[in-house]
């Protein structure tokens, strides 16, 4: 079983450039979000969505955008990279809001 | 809002000796709250969870928790450990209406030395 599917694992970009982070799920799962996890601060969220055609803000919006066209698929892009969004990325999914959410493996973000 | 605090971010502690991880939410109404675990280089697994009913709450490796409405906790326990159990352990709340809004805690790294 694939569950949740992040490309790639590891990314050097520098300043400026622009990326996007892939996630597939193969769950039929109606919600998934991108969250940024960085030392000392857990996981924030980025930005979410509940179906596709629909999206949402999270806490950390800035600097990057989000679209659902299918429900499979919720890539996230970096639009003008920075050094402060290095970090480790992490992409989730789940059948319901209250119900257990599957993450990636993560993909990790170095922007110089 | 809704806010998550673990009180410890680190926690070393030896083999099967009992563990307590702490953490205490806020939040104006009615919340679901969720302990998830990470292992080195890993995404995050769900541990257990408490959405309603009973207030102590089993989850997977022998861990369990129990909300306390009038405290605003959800400790999580597991009475002996392994080496196998370290790993970094977050707290998570979601509150009603908050439209799938997960705010996870900062997390507490549990070492399990022998």
């Amino acid at each position: 079983n694939a569950g949740v599917t992040q490309t790639p694992k590891f990314q050097v970009l520098k300043t400026g450039q622009s990326m996007t982070l892939q996630c597939a799920q193969d769950m039929n799962h109606e919600y998934m979000s991108w969250y940024r996890q960085d030392p000392g601060m857990g996981l924030r969220l980025i930005h979410y969505s509940v179906g596709a055609g629909i999206t949402d803000q999270g806490e950390v919006p800035n600097g990057y955008n989000v679209s659902r066209s299918t429900t499979e698929d919720f890539p996230l892009r970096l639009l003008s990279a920075a050094p402060s969004q290095t970090s480790v990325y992490f992409c989730a999914s789940s059948y319901s809001s209250v119900a257990e959410a599957f993450f990636g493996q993560g993909t990790r973000l170095t922007v110089v | 809002a809704q806010s998550v605090t673990q009180l410890d971010s680190q926690v070393p502690v030896f083999e099967e000796a009992p563990v307590e991880l702490r953490c205490n939410y806020s939040s104006s109404v009615s919340v679901y709250l969720f302990w998830y675990v990470q292992y080195p280089n890993q995404g995050l697994q769900l541990l257990l969870k408490y959405l309603s009913g009973s207030t102590l709450v089993k989850g997977i490796n022998g861990f369990e928790a129990e909300f306390n409405k009038s405290q605003t906790s959800f400790h999580l326990r597991k009475p002996s450990v392994h080496i196998s159990d370290t790993a970094e352990y977050f707290c998570a709340v979601m509150s009603g209406g908050s439209n799938y809004k997960l705010t996870f805690g900062k997390g507490t790294l549990l070492t399990v030395n022998p």
